[in-house]
């Protein structure tokens, strides 16, 4: 059964300070990576996408991705009370569905 | 802006009801997902769609809950007789398809139906 494993927190973080959430999976045929943010009671939105492994940056949010360790991991830097919300993983390889992880509460202390 | 659209939002209803929820895709997204949120279970991938055909419906009581796509742009989401372990929020997400891209496209979330059944 293919699973995508987050830690659930929370993980509390001071503002400004840099947040790191953590994802691992277990289909190593697994080539999409995607994170979503959720407020509460809302729906989850796309933040960051990543299909190569390496880094891919878009404003204050770095993804990484590690194929060798089925690691991946979300950077969210400068962190703001804005940002608190859980982090979903989800993972998705060629011809199957996305499997999303249990999610990572962040909260940022002002 | 294009965005997933989901009716009811909310719910309320009496266990043994029929309850039917709909979700309009994204125009020309031909992807259809339709998830199950609960505190205890998280995201549950329920059914799945493309080209308006079902490819895995497997996460879903057999017994109780239908999923369809009579257009491309309305898909239902039906639970007969409805149960009070059913109550969750229930999302619908579409996408486009990966051929010729990047090797898949991110889902796009609808608002979810919060259902509550007594």
């Amino acid at each position: 059964q293919k699973e995508v494993e987050q830690n659930s927190g929370p993980l509390s973080v001071p503002e400004g300070a840099i947040a790191s959430l953590n994802c691992t999976y277990s289909d190593r045929g697994s080539q999409s990576f995607f994170w979503y943010r959720q407020y509460s009671g809302k729906s989850p939105e796309l933040i960051m996408f990543i299909y190569s492994n390496g880094d891919k940056e878009d404003g204050r949010f770095t993804a990484q991705l590690n194929k060798a360790s089925q690691y991946v991991s979300l950077l969210i830097r400068d962190s703001q009370p804005s940002d608190s919300a859980t982090y979903l993983c989800a993972v998705k390889g060629y011809g199957q569905n996305f499997v999303f992880g249990p999610g990572t509460r962040l909260s940022v202390l002002p | 802006d294009a965005r997933v659209t989901q009716t009811p939002r909310h719910k309320v209803t009496e266990m043994g009801q029929e309850v039917t929820m709909r979700c309009q895709p994204i125009l020309g997204h031909n992807t259809v997902f339709w998830y199950r949120q609960t505190m205890m279970q998280g995201l549950e991938l329920l059914a799945y769609f493309r080209n308006r055909a079902p490819l895995d419906d497997s996460g879903m009581p057999k017994d109780r809950f239908s999923a369809e796509m009579p257009d491309a742009t309305l898909a239902t989401l039906k639970i007969q007789p409805s149960e009070p372990r059913d109550s969750a929020v229930y999302f619908c997400a579409s996408g486009l398809p990966s051929a010729g891209g990047p090797p898949n496209q991110p889902q796009h979330f609808g608002d979810g139906t919060r259902l509550s059944i007594l």
